[in-house]
């Protein structure tokens, strides 16, 4: 059974700064794994998405890199701003299957 | 080209009432998904559409709920009769079909549903 874990559960920087958040999980055998970004009260703002094949994936300030045989993604933020602040959540697709699989999440807080 | 949309945005019934969600995917996704957040926990799957077919539905809790996908456009997510865990956010997911490369899920705002 797939498990997906987020570290930290909670994150507060200061603006400017770079930042790393972690995801893994348990079965290396996936389709793909995605980036979501959930703002509260709001629905998910997919941010990138890695298939298996890849190593890398960026769109802007973020950087979402995939280390399928170590069952692991990070999602790099830099010079963060206010306005990233946010729940970022990861989510993979185990082969032969269509269903994601999330974890539950990083909570970030980005300081004027 | 608009989102996936989902209604009602809130939904606050009693105890053995029933509730029905709606979600329309993206024009084109013949891939439809629910999905729910209960009590603070992590997203979980509920099932899976492609067209009118049910192709997963394996994170149904329970024969309390029932959805449709008639005509392969929205569906529908009936809750009958609602019990007080099933309160949380429900979220709709649609994607394009399967074989192409990406396939990326694309999501609405959800349902939050409270039952009292």
């Amino acid at each position: 059974k797939q498990e997906v874990t987020q570290i930290p559960a909670a994150l507060s920087v200061p603006e400017g700064e770079n930042l790393v958040l972690n995801c893994s999980f348990t079965d290396s055998a996936i389709y793909n794994l995605q980036w979501f970004r959930q703002d509260p009260g709001k629905g998910l703002t997919s941010l990138l998405l890695i298939q298996s094949s890849q190593r890398e994936q960026t769109s802007g300030r973020l950087n979402a890199s995939l280390d399928k045989s170590s069952g692991r993604s990070t999602l790099y933020i830099a010079a963060s701003q206010p306005g990233d602040s946010a729940t970022y959540l990861c989510a993979v697709r185990a082969r032969g299957f269509q269903k994601l699989v999330f974890g539950t999440g990083t909570r970030l807080l980005v300081s004027p | 080209e608009a989102g996936v949309t989902q209604f009602p945005s809130h939904s606050v019934i009693e105890k053995g009432q029933t509730v029905t969600l709606r979600c329309d995917p993206i024009s084109g996704h013949d891939n439809l998904y629910w999905y729910r957040r209960v009590m603070g926990k992590e997203i979980k799957f509920l099932l899976h559409f492609v067209k009118e077919s049910k192709q997963d539905e394996s994170g149904m809790p329970n024969n309390r709920f029932l959805a449709e996908r008639t005509g392969g456009t929205y569906s529908t997510l009936k809750v009958q009769p609602a019990e007080l865990e099933d309160s949380g956010v429900y979220f709709c997911a649609s994607s394009q079909v399967q074989g192409l490369v990406w396939n990326e899920q694309f999501f609405g705002p959800g349902t939050r549903l409270t039952v009292l």
